[in-house]
């Protein structure tokens, strides 16, 4: 079983659409979690850590449920800009290992 | 500029003939890390360093080396690649305090014949 466990897309949604994705993680000791952005087989950039309370950056918002054990990010108003894919993130305790999912793909189109 | 830098970038070589993938970074992060990514299999942890003569194996550390004699360079070390290390690497580097957000280098796209 994957550790981390994402939709691998492509989400195709016209600019200013609203799109949401999952991920779920296997780990219920896992600390701590990241949404991160790689565009087309470049270096990932982090995009936002998500908090157990829910954050919010601009046009994009990220939850953590942790007896779900899912963490989702949420991006509004999309721009084409925002085409890429993005990278479910968790962080195991005592900070060592990092698990990544496998990507969701989207596409926002004019 | 802070940033963490990979050499080479790309690299065609055959089995069996050891080489070695640089990384460094100038943040003063104590945190360095390998990684691989495959399609449909994301980015899997090789080997990390959480500080100077400290490193541990990730998920998927058979048939690679690393080092950390000096806290900016991490180097990543094939003692005899194999076609099933065909893969593009990433080095990362972060601090172990605050956000913890990893600094990824520009990637290494390795291929063993």
């Amino acid at each position: 079983r994957k550790e981390v466990e994402q939709d691998p897309g492509p989400f195709n949604v016209p600019e200013g659409a609203t799109v949401a994705f999952n991920c779920t993680y296997s780990n219920s000791a896992s600390q701590s979690f990241f949404w991160y952005r790689q565009d087309c087989r470049k270096e990932p950039k982090l995009l936002m850590s998500v908090y157990s309370s829910g954050n919010e950056d601009g046009r994009f918002t990220a939850q953590l449920n942790r007896a779900s054990q899912y963490i989702s990010l949420l991006i509004r108003d999309s721009k084409l800009s925002d085409s890429a894919t993005y990278l479910c993130v968790v962080n195991l305790p005592n900070f060592n290992k990092f698990y990544f999912g496998s990507g969701t793909k989207l596409n926002v189109k004019p | 500029e802070a940033q963490v830098t990979q050499n080479p970038r790309y690299l065609i070589t055959v089995t069996g003939k050891k080489l070695t993938v640089t990384c460094s970074q100038n943040m003063n992060h104590e945190y360095m890390s390998w990684y691989r990514q495959d399609p449909g299999l994301g980015l899997r942890q090789i080997y990390y360093s959480m500080n100077v003569e400290v490193t541990d194996k990730g998920d998927v550390p058979e048939g690679y080396k690393v080092s950390r004699k000096e806290k900016r360079n991490f180097p990543l070390i094939l003692e005899s690649p194999s076609p099933n290390q065909t893969s593009l690497y990433f080095c990362a580097s972060s601090l172990i305090e605050g956000t913890y957000e990893q600094y990824f280098g520009p990637g290494t796209r390795l291929t063993v014949t």
